[in-house]
C-alpha cells in the first residue's frame, strides 16, 4: 500500500489564526480525503479532495473554514481557519485507488490542541 | 439515525479466546464493508474488507457479511494482548469512495 505522510505531526495553537496540514503520499493516487476525529469519538469526512479542482465539502463543513487544496495526484492540504478550542481534533488524511474496492489508507494524523 | 452502528464496549476477553465484534449498517445500497484497527493515539489501519455475502478469513482474522441481516461481524481467534484496540466497522456509502464509520468498540484482551 502506498506510503502517506503528514505534516506536522501536532501542533498547538491560539485562537484565532489559521493551521495548514500537509498530507504527501509516494505514488500517485486516485482519490484523497480528510477526515476530523474528535476525542474519544469516530471518524468524520471533512470533504474529498478533487485533483485540480474544487474539494466536495460534507454537511456541516464549509470551504471558508476548512480550505482544501489538491494540486496533483500525490498531494493535499487541509487548512483549518479561524480556530476555535472546539477546532481541536486529530486531522487525518486518507487515500483510495481506483479499482481497490474503496479500501482507503490512512495518514499518522495531525494532533491539533487550539488554546 | 447512526449508518453504522457498533457496540462502543470494552469488550474484554481473556488471551486465546474468541473475540466477536459486530456492526450494523442501515444503507441497502451499500456494497464495501471494512474493519480498521485503531490503537490509542495511532492512525486507523486497514485489517479487512469484505464484499460478498459469507465469510472471508485473513490469518487470525474471519469477517462475516450478512446483506438482508445488513450486519456485518469481525471474529478474533486465538486473541492476543496485542489485539487490544478500538476495532471501526466501515461501509462505504451511498455515493461510492466515500466510507461512513461507525463509532468503534473497544476490545481489552486480557493476559
Amino acid at each position: 500500500s502506498a506510503v502517506i505522510s503528514q505534516k506536522p505531526s501536532r501542533d498547538i495553537c491560539q485562537r484565532g489564526t489559521s493551521l495548514t496540514i500537509q498530507c504527501q503520499v509516494d505514488s500517485q493516487v486516485t482519490m484523497m480525503f480528510w477526515y476530523r476525529q474528535q476525542p474519544g469519538q469516530s471518524l468524520t469526512l471533512i470533504a474529498t479532495a478533487n485533483q485540480g479542482s474544487e474539494a466536495t465539502y460534507e454537511s456541516g463543513f464549509v470551504i471558508d473554514k476548512f480550505p482544501i487544496s489538491r494540486p496533483n495526484l500525490t498531494f493535499s492540504t487541509l487548512t483549518v481557519s479561524n480556530m476555535s478550542p472546539e477546532d481541536s481534533s486529530i486531522y487525518l488524511c486518507s487515500v483510495g485507488v481506483a479499482g481497490a474496492g474503496g479500501e482507503q489508507f490512512f495518514g499518522p494524523g495531525t494532533r491539533l490542541t487550539v488554546l | 439515525q447512526k449508518e453504522v452502528e457498533q457496540n462502543s464496549g470494552p469488550l474484554s476477553v481473556p488471551e486465546g479466546a474468541i473475540a466477536s465484534l459486530n456492526c450494523t449498517y442501515s444503507d441497502r445500497g451499500s456494497q464495501s464493508f471494512f474493519w480498521y484497527r485503531q490503537y490509542s493515539g495511532k492512525s486507523p489501519e486497514l485489517i479487512m474488507s469484505i464484499y460478498s455475502n459469507g465469510d472471508k478469513e485473513d490469518g487470525r482474522f474471519t469477517a462475516q457479511l450478512n446483506k438482508a441481516s445488513q450486519y456485518v461481524s469481525l471474529l478474533i481467534r486465538d486473541s492476543q494482548p496485542s489485539d487490544s484496540a478500538t476495532y471501526l466497522c466501515a461501509s462505504e456509502g451511498k455515493y461510492g469512495n466515500k466510507l461512513v464509520f461507525g463509532a468503534g468498540t473497544i476490545l481489552r484482551v486480557k493476559s
